[in-house]
């Protein structure tokens, strides 16, 4: 059963324009959350993360927002550019337990941006 | 952040052999972990490397088919031990970076070892 879920394989939006990437879980024991990019042949970058305290991170182009009553994150990109096509990754962990070094991944999300 | 290497990059093996991937960190480092990407799916852990004492295991992964060594802070190795062709994925060590505001831990993650089974 998969705890984080991506249901877009895949999305296409042009230079310029805003990118919505979009993640559920099902874990109400999540309680931080991450975003990662990956290049083809590159490890996983960490791009943004947020904390079930917040609903919204901002760090320049990258925004995330959470809804802990949907058990919904989303990250937005703007505006897009053709450097940012790679495959986001959306993550969860959670802080209680000794267990808060544990990742649980989405499958991905293929963001492709055209010029 | 820790830059991080990985050796092999790929390797292509036979059935039945075993393959060690080599885990490098250019600083010292509490926690380090191994984790699979089959493909399709998403980054799933295996197993946190441990200095000093037996590495501890997600479920369903076992010792005796992923043995994992620490020998130090900057270094670990993952055997994929009796390989089969379900055995072919990307391979990924990653490391804990800062905590985060509330305690979550942004891990950074090694280039991979893209293995494929024959």
């Amino acid at each position: 059963d998969q705890q984080v879920k991506q249901n877009s394989p895949s999305l296409s939006v042009q230079e310029g324009r805003i990118s919505i990437l979009n993640c559920d879980y099902t874990n109400s024991m999540f309680d931080y959350f991450l975003w990662y990019k990956k290049y083809p042949a590159e490890g996983p970058t960490f791009l943004i993360s947020i904390s079930s305290i917040k609903d919204k991170n901002e760090d320049g182009r990258f925004t995330v927002f959470l809804n802990k009553s949907a058990k919904h994150l989303s990250l937005h990109i703007v505006p897009s550019q053709p450097g940012d096509s790679a495959v986001y990754f959306c993550a969860a962990s959670e802080s209680s337990g000794g267990s808060n070094y544990k990742l649980t991944f989405g499958k991905g999300t293929l963001l492709t941006v055209n010029p | 952040s820790a830059v991080i290497s990985q050796k092999p990059s790929r390797d292509i093996c036979q059935r039945g052999t075993s393959l060690t991937i080599q885990c490098q960190v250019d600083s010292q480092v509490t926690m380090m972990f191994w984790y699979r990407q089959q493909p399709g799916q998403s980054l799933t852990l295996i197993a946190t490397a441990n200095q000093g004492s037996e590495a501890t295991y997600e479920s369903g992964f076992v010792i005796d088919k992923f043995p994992i060594s620490r020998p130090n802070l900057t270094f670990s190795t993952l055997t994929v031990s009796n390989m089969s062709p379900e055995d072919s994925s990307i391979y990924l060590c990653s490391v804990e970076g800062l905590a985060g505001a509330a305690g979550g831990n942004e891990q950074f993650f090694g280039p991979g070892t893209r293995l494929t089974v024959l």
